[in-house]
């Protein structure tokens, strides 16, 4: 079983709508989740961490973690074309981060 | 710097040459991490340094692989004998953990293109 799974989609909403990415982490001592995007031929950068369980929300960003079902989740509200991009799921061990192999997000104008 | 550096950007290299690749972490930054990104991949965990700490160097995929970290600052990754399957993106990231429970964002160089021929 791999450490941090993701769906690689393509998952394809259309502009305005709700993009539900989500990812699974094998390790049930893992304290910190992250999420990043990365565009096309570029590094990725964070867009949210979440320690607890419960939501958290940041702007059109909201993250989820259920640590009992070691679940998380990132919810992008009126997608919007410039958030094409792949969305990659880390989690933090205790020492390294371990990232899954990313979501790629289509949104159409 | 501003940001996490690293050089070469671009690598072409003869298959079974030695290649050494360098990563200038954020200033007082402790954590620094490298990474492997194969074309349409995600980032293969390589190895992860912490301060004094001893490395975690379970992500090493073989003995041709080593990393260094002199000063507590620059690292360099090492990969002798080079192979086709070597070429990828190598990234690298430092972090400024605060405390056994939290952590803070890791902020990526650009990488290093490695085209091994």
């Amino acid at each position: 079983q791999k450490e941090v799974e993701q769906n690689s989609g393509p998952l394809s909403v259309p502009e305005g709508a709700i993009a539900s990415l989500n990812c699974t982490y094998s390790d049930r001592g893992s304290q910190s989740f992250f999420w990043y995007r990365q565009y096309s031929g570029k590094s990725p950068e964070l867009i949210m961490f979440i320690y607890s369980n419960g939501d958290k929300e940041d702007g059109r960003f909201t993250a989820q973690l259920n640590k009992a079902s070691q679940y998380v989740s990132l919810l992008i509200r009126d997608s919007q074309p410039s958030d094409s991009a792949t969305y990659l799921c880390a989690v933090k061990r205790r020492t390294a981060l371990i990232f899954g192999k990313g979501t790629t997000l289509s949104v159409s104008s | 710097g501003a940001g996490v550096s690293q050089s070469p950007s671009n690598k072409v290299t003869e298959k079974g040459k030695d290649v050494e690749l360098r990563c200038d972490p954020i200033s007082g930054h402790t954590a620094l991490y490298w990474y492997r990104q194969s074309l349409g991949q995600g980032l293969e965990f390589l190895i992860y340094f912490q301060g004094n700490s001893a490395p975690d160097k379970s992500g090493l995929p073989s003995d041709r692989f080593s990393a260094e970290r002199t000063g507590g600052s620059v690292s360099t990754l090492t990969i002798q004998r080079t192979q086709q399957e070597d070429s990828a993106v190598y990234l690298c990231a430092s972090s400024s953990p605060q405390g056994a429970s939290a952590d803070t964002e890791a902020f990526f160089g650009q990488g290093t293109r490695l085209t091994v021929v």
